[in-house]
């Protein structure tokens, strides 16, 4: 089993939708949890980072942690054609600066 | 203030032959961290460096190794070329818990 499970998709919505983008994980060491946006061709860039269990917001996205759940959220509103990308939702445990366990992405693409 | 930066952006190896890919990290980020991107893995951690020493290691052959120089700039090594070290290689530079990823270096192997 893989420490992090993220649903591959692809995901396909229509601009304006709400997009819900969900990952799980088994180890309960992981303290810090990231969503990556990653463009074909691209680099993952960095959306969102978070260290304690509930909601953090910035502009259109919100990310959620549930570690009781172990269970990770990334809500998109108003998407748009503009956020079709892979997203990859990553995390680490407190011992590690560096060391990232990322998730195995899921494909979104926003319709016009 | 610029990214990080990885050189050269694609290459093209034979199966036997060593590469050497290269990594500048935003300035001021003394920790530098290397993985390997493909379709069937996903993103995996290689090592990371932090003032010249390696901090951390994840699980690839010793065929994989890097360094870090006193500017900070690290060069990742792989030798002995095989045809599954086809991916894409990327660098991440962190000052703090944040990590700040390079457009990646393509590797293909033939």
């Amino acid at each position: 089993q893989k420490e992090v499970e993220q649903d591959p998709g692809p995901l396909s919505v229509p601009e304006g939708a709400i997009v819900s983008l969900n990952c799980t994980y088994s180890n309960s060491a992981f303290q810090y949890f990231m969503w990556y946006r990653q463009y074909s061709r691209k680099g993952p860039e960095l959306l969102m980072y978070t260290y304690s269990s509930g909601n953090k917001e910035d502009g259109r996205f919100t990310a959620q942690v549930d570690k009781s759940s172990k269970y990770i959220s990334l809500f998109i509103r108003d998407s748009q054609p503009s956020d079709s990308a892979t997203y990859l939702c990553a995390m680490k445990d407190s011992s590690s600066a560096s060391k990232i366990i990322f998730g195995s992405g899921t494909r979104l693409s926003i319709r016009p | 203030k610029a990214g990080v930066t990885q050189t050269p952006r694609y290459l093209i190896k034979t199966r036997g032959q060593q590469v050497t890919l290269s990594c500048s990290p935003i300035s001021g980020h003394r920790s530098v961290s290397w993985y390997q991107q493909t379709p069937g893995q996903g993103l995996q951690f290689l090592f990371e460096y932090f003032s010249e020493t390696q901090r951390n290691k994840g699980n690839f052959p010793g065929r994989f190794s890097g360094r870090q120089f006193s500017n900070s700039r690290s060069e990742m090594n792989v030798s002995t070329l095989e045809l599954g070290d086809s991916a894409l290689y990327l660098c991440a530079s962190s000052l703090g818990r944040e990590a700040f990823f390079g457009q990646g270096t393509r590797l293909t192997v033939v």
